[in-house]
């Protein structure tokens, strides 16, 4: 199991920017992803959830910003990041959904700064 | 939104001692399936995130016995047998019961 994040970057706040999680040594479509982040220093952070069938939940904090999809052709996950405030920088992880419902598998994480 | 509370930011510890990381949760983890949906972390600098133990108790492959998960209810232990140079991390817990789900603030694990 591989999951390698990308998009990451320094983004103006109010801006916009999509991060991306390649799947790979497992069927993806048949589990649900997740998609947690880490401010620096700081502790970890439960952001977004989509399921196999593409249900979606997210944290409050990010309810109506952020979209959470997937693309089970590519092996892919996303996170669409809209209206980006200074709080949202943080380290940005996506994990699998362990069939015991726990995150089974992290990548390494992708960061994103917002700054003007 | 379920709390989860570990009281030590950071544990001092000498290789070879066992040492004991808690969680307590602001209410039970305990499903009716009879599972408790608590699990442990361990975040090294340069590794990826690593599950050590799902359901307070079950160790996920490859993690070694030493890794003992336990508790219930509200009260959950992360104890770790004949600490090895190689644990000293940061170790966090997790409550999957209930959306949203939340991490306890870290555990550090330093060495003496």
């Amino acid at each position: 199991v591989q999951l390698v994040e990308s998009g990451g970057g320094l983004v103006q706040p109010g801006k916009s920017l999509k991060l991306s999680c390649s799947a790979s040594g497992f069927t993806f479509s048949s589990y649900g992803m997740h998609w947690i982040r880490q401010a620096p220093g700081k502790g970890l952070d439960w952001v977004a959830y989509i399921s196999s069938s593409s249900g979606t939940v997210y944290a409050d904090a990010v309810k109506g910003r952020f979209t959470i999809s997937r693309d089970n052709a590519k092996n892919t996950l996303y996170l669409q990041l809209n209206s980006l405030k200074s709080e949202d920088t943080a380290i940005y992880y996506c994990a699998r959904r362990g069939m015991s419902n726990y995150f089974d598998y992290w990548g390494q994480g992708v960061m994103v700064t917002v700054s003007s | 939104q379920i709390t989860l509370t570990q009281q030590a930011e950071s544990l001092w510890v000498s290789p070879g001692e066992k040492v004991s990381i808690t969680c307590r949760a602001s209410q039970s983890l305990l499903y009716t399936d009879g599972k408790h949906y608590l699990s442990w972390y361990q975040q090294r600098p340069g590794q990826t995130t690593k599950a050590l133990i799902y359901h307070a108790s079950i160790r996920t492959d490859g993690v070694p016995t030493r890794f003992i998960g336990s508790g219930s209810g509200t009260e959950f232990t992360l104890s770790i047998e004949d600490v090895q140079p190689e644990d000293i991390a940061l170790y966090y817990c997790l409550q999957t019961l209930k959306k949203p789900y939340t991490f306890g603030a870290g555990t550090k694990l330093e060495l003496k």
